[in-house]
């Protein structure tokens, strides 16, 4: 079975520029939730969703961060400009929230975003 | 709101000693699930274990185990004769329940553990 699937592993880019994280989850899944990783702050939740709708995104950093979930089977977290401290690894994960039981996430392997 | 603590942030071994890694969390909600997520060298995270809150034994998988004890509110996880190969970051997290009925993780910081040759 295909895991999570994110692209591109690898991103760098120059301050300013638009950078689009793409996410695939594991089919069958309702949930998706994007988080970003630094030594600084550890792991953070920046936005999920269930059934394709945004639930909560209070930790997204700001209004240069956006995402968007078309259909089930895809997601883009977009950071428009970016900028050098937005340097982190960002992971998309997946999971079945099914009559209010909560299941194990899976996460995909992550996208290491270089702002120079 | 919820919190995870893993008070150690990191632990260094020898090959085949038993190390216990602890968590310790708060939650208002009488309903919860626990879990613990290995993150290896080479960056992903690994789901290890789920445990809801209405199932207090403890579990056993290989050299794995976990004591969940709701009395002093702890999900600790056991390596036995650890390897080189346990080498990763470890994060214990809990589900916080949101508004609309739907759910999301609060992680620990992690506990990095080191297993020397």
């Amino acid at each position: 079975d295909a895991g999570v699937i994110q692209s591109p592993r690898h991103e760098v880019t120059e301050m300013g520029q638009e950078v689009t994280l793409r996410c695939k989850p594991i089919s069958g899944h309702n949930s998706l939730f994007w988080y970003r990783q630094t030594m600084m702050r550890g792991l953070e939740l920046l936005i999920y969703f269930n059934n394709n709708v945004p639930i909560d995104d209070s930790g997204m950093p700001e209004d240069r961060f956006s995402a968007k979930m078309p259909n089930a089977s895809f997601s883009t977290l977009k950071i428009q400009p970016s900028e050098p401290r937005d340097s982190a690894v960002y992971f998309c994960a997946s999971s079945l929230f099914f009559a209010q039981r909560f299941y194990e996430q899976y996460f995909g392997p992550g996208t290491r975003l270089t702002v120079t | 709101a919820q919190k995870v603590t893993q008070a150690q942030t990191e632990i260094s071994v020898v090959e085949k000693e038993d190390v216990t890694l602890d968590c310790v969390y708060e939650t208002r909600d009488t309903t919860y699930y626990l879990f613990w997520y290995k993150q290896p060298p080479s960056g992903e995270l690994v789901f290890l274990i789920r445990r809801n809150s209405f199932d207090e034994q403890n579990e056993i998988s290989g050299r794995y185990s976990w004591n969940f004890q709701k009395s002093t509110s702890s999900f600790n996880f056991t390596i036995t004769a650890s390897q080189v190969v346990d080498s990763a970051v470890y994060f214990c997290a809990l589900s916080e329940r949101t508004q609309g009925g739907s759910e999301k993780l609060v992680f620990g910081k992690g506990m990095k553990l080191t297993v020397n040759p």
